[in-house]
Order: structure tokens, then C-alpha cells, then sequence
């Protein structure tokens, strides 16, 4: 259990409003990702954090935005949500042991859907 | 861009048999990991392989990779209804971030 918890774990929200996802850790890793799964399409990346503050752009990270003010926590913004972006939503972190070749664990999701 | 393609989409056994799920990936690798997805859940690492290893175990299963066809292929042996999932493969083309670029999965089915 890599202790990850994502919150909400479902939701249904309106086109149009603001939805913040939360990925907390309790294990202090470094390296924090946001992916979300669509049918037909796998895991995609749409952001990434090696640190506080230290965020980069995934393969899909047009509508989205991230924060990470602290170690344990790291949000996934949609400002204004489209049905386009109804999806199931991962968050993973990947222990730092000696290595560069290190797996990443991930949370068990959230269900978002934008009507 | 999908990195990899997997193959079968889709694959239904009975107990006991063995599972070979395939995946082929587009560009140079740094290392090919599987995932296991259970239904409603999030996914779970199985196996890591390194671009300069062509075949590794753990317990019933059996990954190679061949870079030169740029694939690798992933054996479950005496398979198990409990095996019921989705299997992704994920590759890394630099060390630095570890970002995983997955493919579309294979569903299995084990039948007890």
C-alpha cells in the first residue's frame, strides 16, 4: 500500500464549473502524476510533479492546471469543466530508491462526470 | 500519441490455461512495465524490464521484450479466476520523470 488517497472519489458536476481533484500521500515521494483513463485510449499523462512547487505538462494537459504546495498533496484543476473532459482520474507516485528504473503505485481513482 | 498497441483487446480462458498478452511500442525505450487493473480500481505494477534484458520472471508470470521488433509479450501461467483484469503495458523512454506512456490494454477472463 503506497498510501494514496484520491478525494472526491465520485462526482457530477455541470459544464462550465470549476472542479478540483485531490491526490494526498502520506509517504513523502517526490514524483506525483495525474492520468486519466478513457475508453479505448489507456492511461494518459496530463501532469506531473518532481517537488513543491515543481509541476510540467503531460500529453494532455490542455483545460487542466496542477499545484503542489506541499509534499503530501497534489491538485488537479479544471477550471471550466466540458463533457470532453468526463473520464476516470489517476493519481500515482513513484518511489525514489537507488535506480532510476523505479515502478509507480497508484490510487484507486475518480469517477468524474460532466453533464 | 498511444505508445503502444496491445493485442489481443480481448481474451477469455479457463482455469488452468496459460494467458499471452502482446504489446508492441512505437519509439527507442528506456524500460516496458505491466500493470494489472482490476475492475474499479486503480492499477497495480507487476513487472519492470530494462531495454537490455530480454526475458524476466516473478511467480507465474513471464515478460520478454525484443527491441529490435520493438514488442514485448506478457505469460500467465496456470492461469486462475482471480486473474481476471485488464493488463496495460507502459513504456519509459528517459530515466528522469519515469513518464509512462501506456497502451490500450488487454481484457482477460478467466473462466473457473
Amino acid at each position: 500500500d503506497a498510501g494514496i488517497t484520491q478525494s472526491p472519489r465520485h462526482k457530477v458536476t455541470e459544464t462550465g464549473t470549476p472542479v478540483t481533484l485531490r491526490c494526498h500521500q502520506t509517504e513523502n515521494h517526490r514524483y506525483m502524476y495525474w492520468y486519466r483513463q478513457d475508453p479505448g485510449h489507456g492511461l494518459r499523462l496530463i501532469h506531473y510533479s518532481y517537488g513543491v512547487k515543481d509541476t510540467d505538462k503531460g500529453e494532455v494537459s490542455d483545460g487542466y492546471s496542477v499545484s503542489r504546495s506541499k509534499t503530501e498533496d497534489f491538485l488537479l484543476t479544471l477550471e471550466s469543466a466540458t463533457s470532453s473532459q468526463t473520464s476516470v482520474y489517476f493519481c500515482a507516485i513513484r518511489t525514489l530508491r537507488t535506480g532510476a528504473n523505479q515502478p509507480q503505485h497508484f490510487g484507486d481513482g475518480t469517477r468524474l462526470s460532466i453533464l | 500519441s498511444q505508445q503502444g498497441e496491445e493485442d489481443p483487446q480481448a481474451l477469455s480462458i479457463q482455469e488452468g490455461e496459460n494467458a499471452t498478452m502482446n504489446c508492441s511500442y512505437k519509439t527507442s525505450i528506456n524500460n516496458l512495465q505491466w500493470y494489472r487493473q482490476n475492475s474499479g480500481r486503480g492499477l497495480v505494477h507487476l513487472i519492470l524490464i530494462r531495454s537490455n534484458e530480454r526475458e524476466k520472471h516473478s511467480g507465474r508470470l513471464r515478460v520478454t521484450l525484443d527491441t529490435s521488433k520493438k514488442s514485448s509479450s506478457l505469460l500467465i501461467t496456470a492461469s486462475r479466476a482471480a486473474d481476471t483484469a485488464s493488463y496495460f503495458c507502459a513504456t519509459v523512454q528517459n530515466t528522469g520523470f519515469q513518464k509512462l506512456v501506456f497502451g490500450t490494454g488487454t481484457r482477460l477472463l478467466v473462466s473457473p
